[in-house]
């Protein structure tokens, strides 16, 4: 199958400061990609849908001046996480589709915010 | 819009036999049902999909029904192992492709 790849897996950052998370598809182009956040113990919750070239849709609740996300290219889409406090700490996943219905998903990134 | 319940929360069957997940939908135009592995810290990683014009598919141990008129779809694993251990999401999607998720279900195998 398609292959996602996503970077840091894991990082820890003072309170305040931005992290930045990237998404790349590595073998095929992805005009969509997904971003989730997931809590310990719960299901995946969509962030934001990111298209190449223009503005992301950000779910209900989820602060786009908070979370940017960019997807300037085919085979790659940034979360930064701007200003983060601790309760900001989570498993960011992201995914992206090949041009068939299923969806693959990178390593995630375990973002603590000490 | 979309909504996914997911039943039970927690399975907890002994090793040898099976176990069934069940989820329900609410926009009968979806179309794509995935079902998802995902272990402790790791991604989800697809395990069998099924979409609205069959009703079932099967692969080895691992079995999916949709109901479209009923809206549920479940899935079925028999003869467990204990490596079948982890949280098992259902999902629903229509044109958008976007994947509305079930809480999750932490399934257990007892040895």
């Amino acid at each position: 199958g398609a292959v996602v790849s996503q970077h840091p897996s894991r990082v820890i950052c003072k309170s305040g400061t931005s992290v930045k998370i990237e998404c790349r598809s590595l073998d095929f182009q992805a005009t969509t990609m997904f971003w989730y956040r997931q809590f310990p113990k719960q299901s995946l919750m969509l962030m934001a849908t990111s298209n190449e070239g223009s503005k992301a849709t950000y779910e209900q609740g989820v602060e786009k001046d908070k979370f940017l996300i960019n997807h300037a290219s085919l085979t790659l889409s940034t979360l930064t996480v701007t200003s983060a406090h601790p309760e900001d700490s989570s498993f960011y996943i992201c995914s992206a589709r090949d041009g068939s219905a299923e969806a693959f998903f990178g390593q995630g990134t375990r973002l603590t915010v000490v | 819009g979309e909504n996914v319940e997911q039943h039970p929360s927690t399975l907890s069957v002994q090793e040898g036999d099976s176990a069934v997940i069940k989820c329900t939908y609410s926009d009968s135009a979806s179309n794509y049902f995935p079902w998802y592995k995902q272990e402790l810290g790791k991604r989800p990683q697809l395990i069998i999909d099924i979409r609205s014009n069959v009703g079932e598919k099967k692969d080895q141990r691992i079995a999916v029904t949709l109901n479209k008129t009923a809206k549920h779809f479940s899935l079925h694993i028999t003869e467990t192992q204990p490596e079948d251990s982890a949280v098992y999401f259902c999902a629903a999607s229509g044109g958008n492709y976007q994947l509305i998720w079930g809480a999750g279900t932490k399934l257990i195998i007892k040895p």
